[in-house]
């Protein structure tokens, strides 16, 4: 069954620098991956979805992209703030209606 | 204007009680969904439902039952709770119909704690 994997250690990551997340998938290469971000005691909010016929995706500070040779999708956030401080989450459809499989999440820690 | 909301957003109780989540929607979407997010921070789907019939059911031990009253509402009962049931319950919805990328929309989560 699919897997999706992300880097359990916590990413620090300095003010103004770029932060590159990890997702990687183990089996069939999904329709589409999915990018969420939950803050701590609340719900996962959607931020971007990048489907398999797309190599890039961009909205603002956000860059999404997917390599289904790789297998993985890497997540960047350019210019990085202390409010960007989250756990990002990535996850797929898993096959038939909308069933989200998800990853364990990265928590990114952004320092002034 | 609160997108997806649940109630209550704490939930203490003891071992062997019943009890009800509740999730309402306003955003108008005909799927709705319960997921749990353990202790590790891993959120897993537990059950689906569109249009008020369940489409995904996973290996979620039949002591909890969802109930979908219209399609802007999926509670969840749980009956004769567990240690192992502590955890964070999130609802969430997305449009499909019509839809073959959809986002989900989640809301604030309910921290189940059973003592």
């Amino acid at each position: 069954s699919q897997k999706i994997e992300q880097n359990s250690e916590a990413l620090n990551i300095q003010e103004g620098k770029t932060a590159t997340l990890t997702c990687n998938y183990t089996n069939y290469s999904p329709a589409y991956l999915q990018w969420y971000r939950q803050d701590p005691g609340r719900g996962p909010v959607f931020l971007l979805l990048i489907r398999e016929n797309e190599k890039e995706k961009r909205k603002e500070r956000l860059k999404v992209t997917f390599d289904t040779t790789l297998k993985q999708s890497l997540f960047h956030i350019t210019a990085s703030q202390p409010a960007d401080s989250a756990t990002y989450l990535c996850a797929e459809r898993g096959g038939g209606y909308n069933k989200l499989i998800f990853g364990a999440g990265t928590r990114l820690a952004v320092h002034p | 204007d609160t997108a997806v909301s649940q109630t209550p957003k704490y939930l203490v109780t003891q071992m062997g009680n019943d009890k009800s989540i509740k999730c309402e929607q306003n955003l108008g979407h005909d799927t709705m969904y319960w997921y749990k997010q353990d202790s590790k921070k891993f959120l897993k789907i537990m059950f689906s439902y569109n249009n008020k019939e369940l489409i995904i059911n996973e290996t979620v031990p039949n002591r909890f039952s969802p109930k979908s009253p219209d399609k802007a509402h999926l509670n969840l009962h749980i009956n004769s709770l567990e240690l192992g049931d502590s955890a964070v319950y999130f609802c969430a919805s997305s449009q499909e119909r019509g839809q073959l990328y959809n986002e989900q929309f989640f809301g604030p989560g309910t921290r189940l704690t059973v003592l």
